[in-house]
């Protein structure tokens, strides 16, 4: 069984449209995460919920929306989006001292 | 705040060599440290952990670490690599509380040639 999945794997599109980036976890953890990873494989957290409540929220355009239903489930959404935001998506999730397990990743490109 | 230094981009080595990845850290705080490996368009993957206890930590793969409180040090360390371990290795630090965010080291490439 997965542990942490992400869906869609690749996503391709176009300059200044919308798409969401979908994250699940089966572990039971109450914290879950969004990082990026940018072409020089630099990996930078966005944003972290726990329980359903933002409690991380780094300096990133409010293009980006997080979306907690439940605290198995996070999701991106991305808003207008532009050349710079193709990058590795990476969720994670952690429930005891900190040790985050993470997705396989979503690869986005922007043309 | 955290911070984190890897201070070699690249580390080519061959094989059934030994070798040592450097992670250098900064925080005002108590810490927790993680060393991951990602293979080529794949996700990370936790190679050990240090939360507490023996400085010495032993993870995946015949990889183990060493915390050095004094030097702010958890370098990285294999006694022979293989050819798969070629691959891009991440050190990240958390605070050992609050939010727990990883700050990332931006990276070693492992080369491991024949």
């Amino acid at each position: 069984d997965t542990a942490v999945s992400q869906t869609p794997k690749y996503l391709v599109t176009q300059m200044g449209n919308d798409k969401s980036i979908k994250c699940e976890q089966n572990l039971g953890h109450d914290t879950m995460y969004w990082y990026k990873q940018d072409s020089k494989k630099f990996l930078k957290i966005m944003f972290s919920y726990n329980n359903k409540e933002l409690i991380i929220n780094e300096t990133v355009p409010n293009r980006f929306s997080p979306k907690s239903p439940d605290k198995a489930h996070l999701n991106l959404h991305i808003n207008s989006l532009e050349l710079g935001d193709s990058a590795v998506y990476f969720c994670a999730s952690s429930q005891d001292y900190g040790l985050q397990y993470f997705g396989p990743g979503t690869r986005l490109t922007v043309l | 705040a955290q911070s984190v230094t890897q201070l070699d981009s690249q580390v080519p080595v061959f094989e059934e060599a030994p070798v040592e990845l450097r992670c250098n850290y900064s925080s005002s705080v108590s810490v927790y440290l993680f060393w991951y490996v990602q293979y080529p368009n794949q996700g990370l993957q936790l190679l050990l952990k240090y939360l507490s206890g023996s400085t010495l930590v032993k993870g995946i793969n015949g990889f183990e670490a060493e915390f050095n409180k004094s030097q702010t040090s958890f370098h990285l360390r294999k006694p022979s690599v293989h050819i798969s371990d070629t691959a891009e290795y991440f050190c990240a630090v958390s605070a050992a509380s609050g939010t727990y965010k990883y700050i990332f080291g931006t990276g070693t490439r492992l080369k491991v040639l024949a």
